[in-house]
């Protein structure tokens, strides 16, 4: 069975401040990853997502990961986080089977004090 | 577009009393999910639908918990009865059939559940 682990539950930054949050994955096979994001009072949403090729991915509002499969790892970067930065990340892992069932990690809440 | 509408937003009930949640998703979205989310953790898939179809709902308590899917559009989650470890944000979720295994799910903005 397919597992995520991410080690920051809360994370406090200021503004301008470089962000990484890490995220470690266990599945046997070929994985999917992604990051969501749910800023206060909103649904989560998809900030990028990593399927296959180059393993450094971007996404929306300056947010990047890097895949590196012998770590296992997926972690989440973004080199000057602004206040609207404040919200939960959520790493997930989904399998490559056909009906794709998508894991989530426990979350780890950004604050960014302006 | 309107996105995937949960309704109700908030529901407080006493243990043993039935609750139900509605999940209403994006317009041509054939895959629906019902995650639960407890205080402090990620989303817990319990049922995934392909159209009318439960394809997944090896995670879903049947002793209590049911859901349906009429006509492979709208969707019922149940909780009958409820305990107090029910507890928690029910969200709905759902993604095209399209798109291979980067299927982007669009969430709802969830139900949370107060057992007292």
């Amino acid at each position: 069975a397919q597992s995520v682990s991410q080690h920051n539950h809360h994370v406090i930054l200021s503004e301008a401040a470089s962000l990484e949050l890490g995220c470690n994955y266990s599945y046997g096979g070929t994985v999917n990853l992604f990051w969501y994001v749910q800023y206060p009072g909103q649904h989560l949403q998809l900030l990028l997502k990593y399927f296959s090729g180059d393993p450094l991915v971007k996404g929306i509002k300056g947010f990047e990961a890097e895949f590196i499969k012998s770590k296992f790892s997926f972690n989440l970067r973004k080199p000057s986080v602004q206040w609207s930065d404040t919200a939960e990340y959520f790493c997930a892992v989904g399998d490559s089977g056909g009906y794709q069932k998508v894991t989530f990690g426990t979350g780890t809440k950004l604050q960014v004090i302006p | 577009e309107a996105g995937v509408v949960q309704s109700p937003r908030y529901k407080i009930i006493e243990k043993k009393q039935p609750v139900a949640f509605w999940c209403n998703p994006i317009s041509g979205h054939n895959t629906l999910y019902w995650y639960r989310q407890n205080l402090g953790q990620g989303p817990e898939l319990l049922i995934r639908y392909e159209n009318e179809e439960a394809v997944d709902d090896s995670q879903l308590p049947k002793d209590r918990f049911s859901a349906e899917r009429l006509k492979g559009v709208d969707s019922t989650l149940k909780i009958q009865p409820a305990e107090l470890g029910d507890s928690a944000v029910y969200l709905c979720a759902s993604s095209p059939l399209a798109g291979g295994p980067l299927r982007e799910l669009f969430f709802g903005e969830g139900s949370r559940l107060t057992v007292l």
